[in-house]
């Protein structure tokens, strides 16, 4: 099952843009993740914020969460070509023996053109 | 440099053949994953391992096996039961196991594609 669903599926900007990408889920969380993954390559962790939290910023990174909607959006600000690259927003879910586990989106790509 | 190092990048498979991919990680983290990624979606829970000599099943095990026999070392077995295995397989790690409010950062590594021809 899919916790976290990321809107619009693609996306395609010019740089110095601004990209906006949204995720959506269904439960309530302990907090949301984004990352990213270069076409190929494996996923890096981008920013973490907290269930508590409204806003976070880190660099050209913007994310807010609404926990009333269950939505969470990452503004990327003056967009670069090499920002080119999918964005997935990942959900914490209860797991077996008190553990959670991260459920991933579809993500996002984004697609950045000189 | 720390990390995870999956291998190999690539492979092949013939149908009824099991196939061994490698994970390792040098983080000294206590959690490691398994995940599989189709394309334009999202990444799937195969397994995961919160200590060494334990691991449980994740949404998607059948067809899969796996072992934890040192802490820096989480290989995934892709059998022939698996019905479609031709995916793009991811390891990761978090420094420990995500439980109650930790649901921490995961490192992963570059993937292994596999392919059944």
């Amino acid at each position: 099952s899919q916790q976290g669903e990321e809107d619009p599926q693609a996306l395609s900007i010019q740089e110095g843009e601004n990209a906006t990408m949204n995720c959506s889920y269904k439960t309530s969380i302990n907090n949301l993740q984004w990352y990213r993954q270069n076409s190929g390559r494996g996923l890096v962790h981008l920013i973490l914020i907290r269930s508590n939290e409204r806003e976070k910023h880190s660099g050209r990174l913007r994310v807010t969460l609404d926990t009333s909607k269950k939505s969470s959006s990452l503004l990327i600000t003056a967009s670069r070509a090499a920002d080119t690259a999918s964005y997935f927003c990942a959900t914490d879910s209860f797991f077996s023996g008190g553990y959670n586990k991260l459920i991933f989106g579809a993500g996002t790509r984004l697609a950045v053109h000189p | 440099d720390g990390g995870i190092t999956q291998s190999p990048k690539y492979l092949f498979r013939k149908e009824g053949q099991n196939v061994t991919l490698s994970c390792e990680q040098n983080l000294n983290h206590d959690a490691m994953y398994w995940y599989r990624q189709d394309p334009g979606q999202g990444l799937r829970l195969i397994y995961y391992s919160q200590i060494v000599n334990d691991f449980q099943k994740g949404d998607i095990a059948e067809g899969y096996s796996v072992s934890r026999e040192k802490k820096e070392s989480f290989p995934l077995t892709v059998t022939s039961a698996q019905k479609n295995p031709t995916a793009f397989y991811l390891c990761a790690s978090s420094i420990d196991a995500l439980r109650g409010e930790n649901t921490g950062e995961l490192f992963f590594g570059e993937g292994s594609r596999l392919t059944v021809l």
